[in-house]
């Protein structure tokens, strides 16, 4: 199993731009969220969602938009980046909903919006 | 809704000494208390879990965590660090009840030195 992946690991934008962070899991979960990771922060739940075609916003929604599709899949989008934005996002999947699951991490993804 | 107070930022320690990171946190209902590590660009991992029983709760890589209901934390201890684990660690919490979301402290960075 590849666990959770994330494309791109790094990405540079201008304020305005919009761009789509992909997040993928191959281990059929069924709950999958994004974070943000920002200095002396911690991590910042955005979003999540608890199965396909279900979404629920987190601690810090906006800006962000999300969608799922699939089981696999869980795109969190920016549609007009900010400098605020600047950010580390990781994606996690867990099995079931129970939040007694371990939640596993993709690598992250490092935005810089200029 | 619930919270999670790491707290130190930085806790420098030389090889083989013993460590203990501190984590409180805050809650009206049942909790589940998690404690991830993150490596240097890695993603998070998980290293110890407390769902309920026996309040001393064991860990990969010889860290244990104590739950303490009474004073509402969950420290985590090694008896001896090596240098490897550098890194940063990350307490959180999650409500029992549905499918809860975890909220995570602020971290707290472990450098440890020769």
């Amino acid at each position: 199993n590849a666990g959770v992946t994330q494309t791109p690991k790094f990405q540079v934008l201008k304020t305005g731009q919009s761009m789509t962070l992909q997040c993928a899991q191959d281990m059929n979960h069924e709950y999958m969220s994004w974070y943000r990771q920002d200095p002396g922060m911690g991590l910042r739940l955005i979003h999540y969602s608890v199965g396909a075609g279900i979404t629920d916003q987190g601690e810090v929604p906006n800006g962000y938009n999300v969608s799922r599709s699939t089981t696999e899949d869980f795109p969190l989008r920016l549609l007009s980046a900010a400098p605020s934005q600047t950010s580390v996002y990781f994606c996690a999947s867990r099995r079931g909903l129970t939040a007694s699951n371990e939640q596993f991490f993709g690598p992250g993804t490092r935005l810089t919006v200029l | 809704a619930q919270s999670v107070t790491q707290l130190d930022s930085q806790v420098p320690v030389f090889e083989e000494a013993p460590v203990e990171l501190r984590c409180n946190y805050s809650s009206s209902v049942s909790v589940y208390l998690f404690w991830y590590v993150q490596y240097p660009n890695q993603g998070l991992q998980l290293l110890l879990k407390y769902l309920s029983g026996s309040t001393l709760v064991k860990g990969i890589n010889g860290f244990e965590a104590e739950f303490n209901k009474s004073q509402t934390s969950f420290h985590l201890r090694k008896p001896s660090v090596h240098i490897s684990d550098t890194a940063e660690y990350f307490c959180a919490v999650s409500e029992v009840a549905g499918y809860s979301t975890l909220t995570f402290g602020k971290g707290t960075m472990l450098l440890v030195s020769p």
